[in-house]
């Protein structure tokens, strides 16, 4: 079966570093995204990954290892903001999406 | 530019009634889609439409119906709710399907009790 796996919480200081951890075993790949998601309110996209590698936009990366089916979410220089949930998602073979469960990030002062 | 705009926000039904949610984008995206939510879980596909005519089942389609006459609207109904379907029920489009770097936008989300 298709499996998408990640923490369920993590706890962070503001201003520090986190990496939040993604695992996948799929039928296919054809990439991987992640959504931040806060509380009562819907999923927002963060990043895309399809090639090997690190991917840097602001305080955010995100890095992909196909042959591992693994992925991280760094966050740097937290702030109180980016208190939510991350979603990892897997497009499969078929191009559907399999999400994983999230990953609730409590930033405390 | 409203985006993916969902209605009603929240519903309480008795269980055997029959509703439907409402979707509606206004960005020419071809791919629509309606995922629920629930605790502990991930977005698990409901039905999904590749473009006006168009509709296919997702993971966990029974107990709810599609249509897609328009482009813009995407209505998810439910045809005799039952308490398993209380969830948080979201809409979601994409400008094609069939390629990678499909970015969802997502509506506000629509919180579903059916006692």
């Amino acid at each position: 079966g298709q499996n998408i796996d990640q923490p369920t919480e993590m706890t962070a200081t503001e201003g520090a570093i986190v990496q939040i951890n993604c695992t996948y075993q799929t039928s296919g790949f054809n990439g991987l995204f992640w959504y931040q998601q806060h509380a009562g309110e819907a999923p927002t996209f963060l990043s895309y990954n399809v090639l090997d590698g690190l991917e840097e936009k602001g305080r955010f990366s995100s890095f992909l290892s196909r042959s591992k089916g693994y992925s991280y979410l760094l966050l740097k220089e937290l702030q109180m903001k980016d208190s939510a949930s991350y979603l990892c998602a897997v497009m499969d073979s078929n191009y559907q999406l399999i999400w994983g469960a999230g990953t609730k990030l409590i930033i405390k002062p | 530019n409203a985006g993916v705009t969902q209605t009603p926000k929240f519903q309480v039904l008795k269980t055997g009634q029959s509703m439907t949610l409402q979707c509606a984008q206004d960005m020419n995206h071809e791919y629509m889609s309606w995922y629920r939510q629930d605790p502990g879980m991930g977005l698990r596909l409901i039905h999904y439409s590749v473009g006006a005519g168009i509709t296919d089942q997702g993971e966990v389609p029974n107990g709810y119906n599609v249509s897609r006459s328009t482009t813009e609207d995407f209505p998810l109904r439910l045809l005799s709710a039952a308490p398993s379907q209380t969830s948080v029920y979201f809409c979601a489009s994409s400008y094609s399907y069939g390629s990678g770097a499909n970015v969802l936008t997502f509506g506000a989300g629509s919180r579903l009790t059916v006692l």
